[in-house]
């Protein structure tokens, strides 16, 4: 049971290169979500999808896209990278957790760097 | 708009110590409380999960409360050791509106309180 894993581990990109995040889970979650953290700003909510088929925004969206390809996978895209967005990027799936309640698993994140 | 803040932003302290990590949020409409604890370099662990309808959660030295009405939670590690030293976040859970599935909750996060603890 690997969880919720997430390709490539690091990534350099010129500004404005396009690339792709992948995002999978193993455990059946319905719902999957993509953040970000910066330092001393926290981990902020890119996007997220409730179920297979749906995507919305969360607070930081813009010059990114998802694609929930499937139950499992949640890609993230950037299609011209620009310097504000070198950050580390996590992607969380949310199931029933041993309390009852549902709680979000997160992978290990991808460092991205834009110069 | 819900935010939640951690003090202090860094602490460091003597092994053995006993310690208490604060947070506090904004609008007390949340489902549940977590705490995360994060490696340099690495993810998030989940550490405690407080429901809204609780007061507090243990999990081997570590013991979590939550104060829905004034706001507060704290995170008190007892007896900490070296390999406490880590990021510890608290997250605050929403619902996403207009989405009744079960699940489909966001977390809103604070900055984190950086802990060291030395041998």
């Amino acid at each position: 049971n690997a969880g919720v894993t997430q390709t490539p581990k690091f990534q350099v990109l010129k500004t404005g290169q396009s690339m792709t995040l992948q995002c999978a889970q193993d455990m059946n979650h319905n719902s999957m979500y993509w953040y970000r953290q910066d330092p001393g700003m926290g981990l902020r909510l890119i996007y997220y999808s409730a179920s297979e088929g749906t995507t919305d925004k969360g607070e930081v969206p813009n010059g990114y896209n998802v694609s929930r390809l499937n139950k499992r996978e949640f890609s993230l895209r950037l299609e011209s990278a620009a310097p504000s967005q070198t950050s580390v990027y996590f992607c969380a799936s949310s199931a029933l957790g041993r309390q009852g309640y549902y709680e979000q698993y997160f992978g290990p994140g991808t460092r991205l760097t834009v110069t | 708009k819900q935010e939640v803040t951690q003090i202090p932003a860094a602490l460091s302290v003597p092994e053995g110590e006993n310690l208490v990590l604060n947070c506090s949020f904004t609008d007390s409409a949340i489902y549940n409380l977590q705490w995360f604890r994060q490696d340099p370099g690495k993810g998030l662990t989940s550490l405690l999960l407080i429901q809204s309808s609780q007061r507090e959660q243990t999990s081997g030295r570590l013991n979590a409360s939550l104060d829905k009405s004034s706001g507060r939670s704290t995170l008190y590690i007892a007896a900490s050791q070296p390999g406490d030293s880590a990021t510890y976040l608290c997250a605050v859970e929403l619902p996403i509106p207009y989405i009744t599935q079960g699940g489909s909750e966001k977390l809103v996060f604070g900055k984190g309180t950086k802990l060291t603890v030395n041998p």
